[in-house]
């Protein structure tokens, strides 16, 4: 199975919002709504901050939403705060029932 | 609070074999899905696998035929074992519930493969 394409990096001031996609196919991210995102700080094991697509796990804040269409999911930070600078990791259920991550993307604070 | 917590040998001679043990607490083992996941330095996630308490296994392609995933519902217990490991297999290894989505991690534990 093929990783999911997320950008390597992205970057953005305090205050702004950005976007991270996270791109598959009809088998994974376009077939299904299993998918999440994850946090996570350097040396630090993952957070969950996003499930099926667009659901907030309690105590993440609303900040961080989820979305999809097609075979491309995205979340995005709004109101960008510096202890949001982190790894970002994307993942899908898959027609095999099987997992798989995308990349992730290295989000820098300005 | 559902608490996750790797151990096993943090150093694996190349050809054999790596073993982990997941041991979870605060929740029951016979419910949910329990996987394992693993990242090597630098890089990404990578997902190895899960298993259910009925035992009904999964497990990525790329791994599956070095790859077992069991689970000792009594000592609410999951584990791992891959079979001839090269340098390649260096990596934390995190085990991980997949509830609605990985919602609870261990601490993850650094596995090297080296004579």
């Amino acid at each position: 199975q093929s990783a999911l394409t997320q950008p390597a990096s992205v970057s953005g001031s305090p205050g702004q919002s950005i976007t991270i996609s996270c791109t598959g196919t009809s088998s994974d991210v376009g077939g299904y709504d299993y998918v999440s995102w994850y946090q996570q700080h350097a040396g630090k094991a993952p957070k969950l901050m996003i499930y099926e697509v667009s659901n907030r796990p309690s105590g993440v804040s609303n900040r961080f939403s989820g979305s999809k269409s097609g075979n491309t999911a995205s979340l995005t930070i709004s109101g960008l705060q510096a202890d949001d600078e982190a790894d970002y990791y994307c993942s899908s259920y898959t027609s095999s029932s099987t997992l798989v991550f995308g990349g992730g993307t290295k989000l820098t604070v300005l | 609070q559902v608490q996750l917590q790797e151990s096993g040998p943090g150093l694996v001679k190349p050809s054999e074999t790596l073993s982990l043990t997941c041991t979870v607490s605060g929740d029951s083992i016979s419910s949910y899905y329990w996987t394992w996941i693993r990242q090597p330095p630098g890089k990404g996630l990578e997902w190895i696998g899960y298993i259910y308490q009925s035992g009904n296994t999964n497990y990525n392609p790329s791994l599956k035929s070095r790859v077992t995933i069991s689970i000792d519902t009594s000592k609410n217990q999951f584990s791992l074992k891959l079979i001839s490991v090269t340098a390649a297999d260096t990596a934390v290894y995190y085990c991980a519930r997949w509830g609605d989505g990985f919602d609870f991690w261990g601490q993850g534990t650094m596995v090297t493969v080296s004579s």
